[in-house]
């Protein structure tokens, strides 16, 4: 089955930039998807078909993908952004979601 | 405005059985793939089943394949979990979430607790 790596934990200073990667077999020909989680609440998606942004997400919010990594970036971040976030990609091979196992930000 | 809404979570007894339902509101519910994702305490997020829009095709998660069905009532809007023979690695938040296309799951309900203990 495919599997989605990502880093347990990021740290970054307000007002800098944080970068969450996402790691899979040959991700770049795939479709990523990002969701952030804040402490008691249900994720919200964030980054949708690998970089573009739901209505009402802040344009800081962006995603790359290609090769063997998918990145969700973090420009500016607030102390706000604080929340788990997560990777996720329809395997087509299985007809399986599959998330990563997400990444803790924490804004210093 | 989209709603999804999570009912019948609870304090069941391992082997025993529960239904989930997700009432669905400010969409066509018949015109969007239906999914259930779980979270266990503490750790990340678990997708286990997916019902597509015309109700034929039906995915699952090998973790619940043959222990959990899903299911629609597109007259009600209502998304189903039943979940037979639960164990206490079931104790989870269980979410529905709506799928926007390519696997994109754009609106989340709030979640509904789980908890499988004798």
């Amino acid at each position: 089955s495919y599997v989605l790596t990502q880093p347990p934990s990021v740290s970054v200073a307000p007002g800098q930039t944080a970068r969450i990667a996402c790691g899979g077999n040959n991700i770049g020909s795939k479709t990523v998807h990002w969701y952030q989680q804040k402490p008691g609440q249900a994720p919200v998606l964030v980054v949708y078909d690998d970089s573009d942004r739901p209505s009402g997400i802040p344009e800081r919010f962006s995603g790359s993908n290609s090769g063997n990594t998918a990145t969700l970036t973090i420009s500016r971040v607030e102390a706000g952004d604080e929340a788990d976030f997560y990777c996720q990609v329809w395997d087509s091979s299985t007809d399986h979601q599959v998330f990563g196992g997400g990444t803790k930000l924490t804004v210093l | 405005q989209v709603q999804l809404v999570e009912s019948g979570g609870g304090v069941v007894q391992p082997g025993r059985s529960l239904r989930l339902a997700c009432a669905a509101s400010g969409f066509t519910f018949s015109d969007n793939g239906m999914h259930w994702v779980r979270q266990a305490p503490g750790k990340g997020l678990e997708w286990l089943a997916v019902l597509w829009s015309e109700g034929s095709n039906i995915f699952y998660a090998d973790s619940v394949k043959g222990r959990f069905t899903i299911s629609r009532d597109n007259s009600k809007n209502t998304l189903y979990l039943q979940m037979n023979s639960l164990r206490a690695e079931d104790t989870a938040v269980y979410y529905c979430a709506r799928e926007y296309g390519s696997g994109t799951l754009d609106y989340w309900g709030q979640g509904t607790l789980v908890t499988v203990s004798s």
